[in-house]
């Protein structure tokens, strides 16, 4: 039990729509982390966000967008849905910036169709 | 980006063994973290170690952050150990190997 909580655990969607994935962070954690791990594959950085702003960015296209709420929980909205974006992901909380520590929810499973 | 390297890529253990998993990276780090991943997919934090030796019961993990590698010690395995093993480095932002998938049969 890490504290980080995400939902929705599974879900099905079509190309082309848009998805929004949820995620509240251990509490008194700050920064909230998102990854994308594709099967057979470690996980993929995707964005960071500290204090409601976001705090690095990895290779990932605009369509990839998110955001950091008061309470520090996040949302991962994908746009224009492909195929590959098929994956499992996983929401990450730290108590800083630094990332010292990190403790990951149970992940979403996205299945694109 | 770092790159990280782990291996083996995958390992069979009978119950009781021991193992050593190990992790290669690119260059320096501030941050060094193993994680082991359940079948469901959860990722569970086993050491922060960015520099060396850490024990927790039958796991240990070693960095030598001047050789940029780190290794994983599983000894006397138990079937509940098996899953998928990752080496992450960095720092605001992880990159991850692409894991040992260990495999421990009674």
């Amino acid at each position: 039990e890490t504290g980080v909580t995400q939902s929705p655990t599974h879900l099905i969607k079509t190309r082309g729509q848009q998805v929004t994935l949820r995620c509240s962070s251990q509490s008194g954690h700050n920064t909230v982390s998102w990854y994308q791990q594709a099967l057979g594959q470690g996980p993929q950085f995707i964005f960071q966000y500290y204090r409601e702003e976001e705090n690095g960015r990895g290779n990932f296209p605009p369509r990839f967008s998110g955001l950091q709420f008061p309470n520090y929980s996040s949302e991962l909205n994908v746009n224009a849905l492909e195929l590959d974006d098929s994956a499992l992901y996983l929401c990450a909380s730290s108590s800083d910036s630094s990332g010292n520590t990190i403790y990951f929810g149970e992940g979403s499973w996205l299945t694109v169709v | 980006g770092i790159q990280v390297e782990q291996s083996p890529p995958d390992l069979i253990l009978q119950e009781g063994a021991n193992s050593t998993l190990r992790c290669n990276f690119s260059d320096s780090v501030n941050n060094l973290q193993w994680f082991h991943q359940n079948p469901w997919g959860q990722l569970i934090n086993l050491f922060y170690i960015p520099s060396g030796t850490k024990q927790n019961g039958r796991l240990s993990a070693t960095t030598v952050a001047t050789e940029r590698y780190s290794l994983l010690y599983i000894s006397s395995s138990q079937t509940t150990d098996s899953g998928v093993y990752f080496c992450a480095v960095g720092g605001n932002q992880f990159y991850f190997g692409t894991g040992t998938s260990l495999t421990v049969i009674p």
